[in-house]
């Protein structure tokens, strides 16, 4: 069974451009969620998306956005870009069923962006 | 929000030694506690969580204990090899209200260096 597959793996971009960033989750899942990851903050949630919806939101500017197609995958976008925001961006996918109680998030291996 | 400190920063061991590490967190709510590894150039990996409602857990050389009470939990690893080297992030998660899905809030990780 696949994993999690996010593209491109690396990307190069400068300030004031921006980026779109994709993420297809394990089979069968339904819910996919992005995390920020760098060396001075750590991991940081982004946004997390179900059935096409924005269901959790985290603490970053409205430059930072997402969508969910009707197939799970998912995409998000940094617009307007800026040097603090090089990071590594994680997708990670759940079978997302209400169950009372977070699942098992699995995660892709990132896109790594650098902002010059 | 949930607040996940995580100590050591830095953990050297030698083979075949065991490894330890401790996380505490700051809300009562939090009811699921996943331990990842990365190694270098990968996306964290799931490698055991425990659920509020179990006080140990234990899968082959890796086990996790929650302490409820005082809000700590703790990843340990027996009998380690060269390849348990890896940074090791533990997480928190409360159940989000109003949505039927949570988020993950991560420790800031620990270097471990496993010596052969």
């Amino acid at each position: 069974k696949a994993g999690v597959t996010q593209t491109p793996r690396y990307l190069i971009k400068t300030r004031g451009q921006q980026v779109t960033l994709s993420c297809s989750p394990i089979s069968g899942h339904r819910s996919v969620s992005w995390y920020q990851q760098t060396p001075g903050q750590g991991l940081q949630f982004l946004f997390e998306y179900f059935s096409e919806t924005q269901r959790n939101k985290g603490n970053f500017p409205g430059r930072f956005s997402g969508r969910q197609f009707s197939n799970s995958r998912s995409e998000m976008n940094v617009s307007t870009l800026e040097l603090g925001d090089s990071a590594l961006y994680l997708c990670a996918s759940s079978r997302g069923r209400d169950r009372g109680f977070i699942e098992k998030l699995f995660f892709g291996s990132g896109t790594q962006l650098s902002v010059l | 929000g949930e607040n996940v400190e995580q100590h050591p920063s830095t953990l050297s061991v030698q083979e075949g030694d065991s490894a330890v590490i401790k996380c505490t967190y700051s809300d009562s709510a939090s009811n699921y506690f996943p331990w990842y590894k990365q190694e270098l150039g990968k996306g964290p990996q799931l490698i055991i969580d425990i659920r509020s409602n179990v006080g140990e857990k234990k899968d082959q050389r890796i086990a996790v204990t929650l302490n409820k009470t005082a809000k700590h939990f703790s990843l340990h690893i027996t009998e380690t090899q060269p390849e348990d080297s890896a940074v090791y992030f533990c997480a928190a998660s409360i159940k989000a209200r109003g949505s039927t899905l949570g988020r993950l809030y991560f420790g800031r990780g620990t270097q471990l260096t496993v010596w052969p």
